[in-house]
């Protein structure tokens, strides 16, 4: 059974920094794409930037880019997003999924909450 | 960027309806469209692929039509479990864009 697991909830402060994570299982890690996507409270959808495990080629938006960092350690099946200074705008609930074949979404992990508060 | 624009951005409906959504893209992107539902407090879940592809698991009162820049949601006949909120994505070029949402609730 294909499976993303996302780390916890995470509660910090500005400035701080950050590393949030998505274990896959249940398929072939290497094999397909992970992309992020970030959903601030009552908002809708918006896509962050994608990494093939296999080589770590990464994709950005160019609203993300510089902001954060994606990568992943396939030895370990598990991708990252990672923040290195913090801001309130940064709340929001963060989502990994596995792009299948045409780039579609196929398996999404259950979400990790971050809320950035002084 | 590719924009893609939803419409409505609410409706209200009653059980049995049948229910069109619409997603208009910015320039054409072919068939490379996908379709999520999404309900309170959950991940997003993948309806349709390809503009037209349902997914493995999915009802077949929901269908997907259109290509270029003109796509279509269908759901046949409204059910309880299908009051949620909807949302395109293109898959044609980088960023990969999602479309506004559109909300459905019960009449």
């Amino acid at each position: 059974e294909v499976q993303l697991v996302q780390s916890g909830a995470e509660v910090k402060k500005p400035g701080e920094s950050l590393k949030i994570s998505c274990k896959g299982s249940g398929y072939s890690f290497t094999s397909y794409w992970i992309g992020w996507v970030r959903q601030m409270p009552g908002k809708g959808l918006e896509w962050m930037g994608i990494i093939y495990p296999g080589d770590s080629d990464t994709r950005y938006s160019p609203s993300f880019q510089g902001q954060v960092t994606i990568s992943a350690d396939k030895s370990i099946s598990t991708a990252y997003l990672q923040w290195s200074s913090l801001k309130a705008s940064d709340t929001a609930m963060y989502y990994c999924a596995r792009q299948h074949d045409y780039g579609e979404g196929d398996y999404w992990g259950q979400g990790t909450l971050v809320t950035v508060s002084s | 960027d590719i924009q893609l624009t939803q419409s409505p951005s609410f409706l209200s409906a009653s059980v049995g309806d049948r229910v069109t959504i619409t997603c208009r893209a910015s320039q054409g992107i072919s068939s490379y469209l996908a379709w999520y539902q999404q309900k309170p407090g959950k991940a997003p879940k993948l309806l349709i692929y390809a503009a037209s592809t349902l997914q493995s698991g999915v009802p077949s009162r929901f269908s997907g039509s259109g290509s270029g820049t003109e796509f279509t949601l269908t759901i046949s006949s409204l059910q309880p479990e299908d009051f949620a909120t909807y949302y395109c994505q293109q898959l044609n070029s980088y960023p990969r864009t999602f479309g506004g949402g559109t909300k459905v609730e019960i009449k």
